[in-house]
């Protein structure tokens, strides 16, 4: 299974909004709704943003949403914060329990 | 608070075995399907086995030569890893979750080296 596509990089002001772009197939992010989005800071785990294309765990910041169109996913941050300054990558659930990574997209807070 | 704990990373040479231990707390551990997700050296994420009430099921690279298995008297996640090669080299994440990757442990580095 391929990966999904992103962005290798995103940059931002503190203060704007960016968005990051996860385009995949129509057998995976055009035909699943169990697409994630999740942060990783440098040498740390992966933190859950975004789950179901648009819904937020407990404890993330409503600044983070999550929207689908057709076979492309997107992850927009607003209110852009030093902190956000990190890796974010996109995932979709496909059949025979295959859980489908994109590249990663670095963002920077100029 | 849910969390996981790996172990039993380390050097092995190519050819060399290995299994990985992750505990799971804060959370009723046999009602959850568990992964473990690698990342090779500033590489992304990609997802190696899942264990759940279906069955086991395997990425495409490791199939044949890792097997997942679970204790959930124990709360225990394991990975053994055969027949490793140099490109298994990563950082291996215990994670829980089918359509997601709710949790993450911290990660365990791997590494295959003559």
């Amino acid at each position: 299974q391929s990966a999904l596509t992103q962005p290798a990089s995103v940059s931002g002001s503190p203060g704007q909004s960016i968005t990051i772009s996860c385009t995949g197939t129509s057998s995976d992010v055009g035909d699943s709704k169990y697409v994630s989005w999740y942060q990783q800071h440098p040498g740390k785990a992966p933190k859950l943003m975004i789950y179901e294309v648009t819904n937020r765990p407990s404890g993330v910041s409503n600044r983070f949403s999550g929207s689908k169109s057709g076979n492309a996913a997107s992850l927009t941050i607003s209110g852009l914060q030093a902190e956000d300054e990190a890796d974010y990558y996109c995932s979709s659930y496909t059949s025979s329990s295959n859980l489908v990574f994109g590249g990663g997209t670095k963002v920077t807070v100029l | 608070e849910e969390q996981l704990l790996e172990s039993g990373g380390g050097l092995v040479q190519p050819g060399g075995s290995l299994r990985l231990s992750c505990a799971a707390s804060g959370f009723t551990f046999s009602d959850y399907a568990m992964r473990w997700v690698r990342q090779a050296p500033g590489k992304g994420l990609d997802w190696v086995a899942v264990i759940g009430y279906s069955g086991t099921y395997y990425a495409d690279s490791v199939r044949g030569r890792f097997i997942i298995s679970r204790d959930n008297s124990n709360n225990m996640l394991y990975l053994q890893m055969n027949t490793l090669r140099v490109e298994d080299t990563a950082v291996y994440y215990c994670v829980k979750g089918l359509t997601l990757a709710s949790t993450w442990g911290q990660g365990i580095v791997v590494t295959v080296s003559p």
